[in-house]
């Protein structure tokens, strides 16, 4: 199947662990991003990076730290979680392109710290 | 800075209903729009995608319409139907070099049997 997927699908971790995400792309895209879904079902957009460079890095903390190993896989590795930090992460992809290329959504990793 | 409205906020209709979402956004520098739906608990499936030089694009009982200069496009379900239940959310894609898409806050539709 092509598709952005994304693991684990749910995280329960307690405060102040380290914990990674990760996520790959089989759809041949250029582009990738990760965005955060928070408890009043808002997306935005936390970072981007296009041929495995970062491109965006919203005002995110430096906790959050972004990895992408080659064009199909961007992985976020988050330290010292905090309760703040629960919501639904999601990666996407797309072509760098323009006009004709929308993005694609991984299933999102719901992440709960307790 | 780009923002995106979505109004309303939540839609309750009974089913067989025609019903328009809307969607508007601050600046038409814009290469896309998309249109996506969530199902509680679950991912982004996209709908739509109407590129800025097009006027509408059609799936199924589904229509979504963009006017860039007047930053609006609209979601038109028609015949709507209890599986339509979920979150709507509109997005633009921005025409510069950062391939954001920001998202408007969406609109949450219930079609009652």
């Amino acid at each position: 199947d092509t598709a952005v997927s994304q693991t684990p699908k749910y995280l329960v971790t307690q405060m102040g662990n380290d914990k990674s995400i990760k996520c790959e792309q089989n759809l041949g895209h250029d582009t990738m991003y990760w965005y955060k879904q928070d408890s009043k079902k808002f997306l935005k957009i936390m970072f981007s990076y296009n041929n495995k460079e970062l491109i965006i890095n919203e005002t995110v903390p430096n906790r959050f730290s972004p990895k992408s190993p080659d064009k199909a896989h961007l992985n976020l590795h988050i330290n010292s979680l905090e309760l703040g930090d629960s919501a639904v992460y999601f990666c996407a992809s797309s072509h760098s392109g323009g006009i004709s290329y929308g993005y694609t959504f991984g299933s999102g990793t719901r992440l709960t710290v307790v | 800075k780009q923002e995106v409205t979505q109004i309303p906020a939540a839609l309750s209709v009974p089913e067989g209903e025609n019903l328009v979402l809307n969607c508007s956004f601050t600046d038409s520098a814009i290469y896309n729009l998309q249109w996506f739906r969530q199902d509680p608990g679950k991912g982004l499936t996209s709908l739509l995608l109407i590129q800025s030089s097009q006027r509408e694009q059609t799936s199924g009982r589904l229509n979504a319409s963009l006017d860039k200069s007047s930053g609006r496009s609209t979601l038109y379900i028609a015949a709507s139907q209890p599986g339509d239940s979920a979150t709507y959310l509109c997005a633009v894609r921005l025409q510069d070099s950062s391939y954001k898409l920001i998202f408007g806050s969406g609109t949450r539709l219930l079609v009652r049997p």
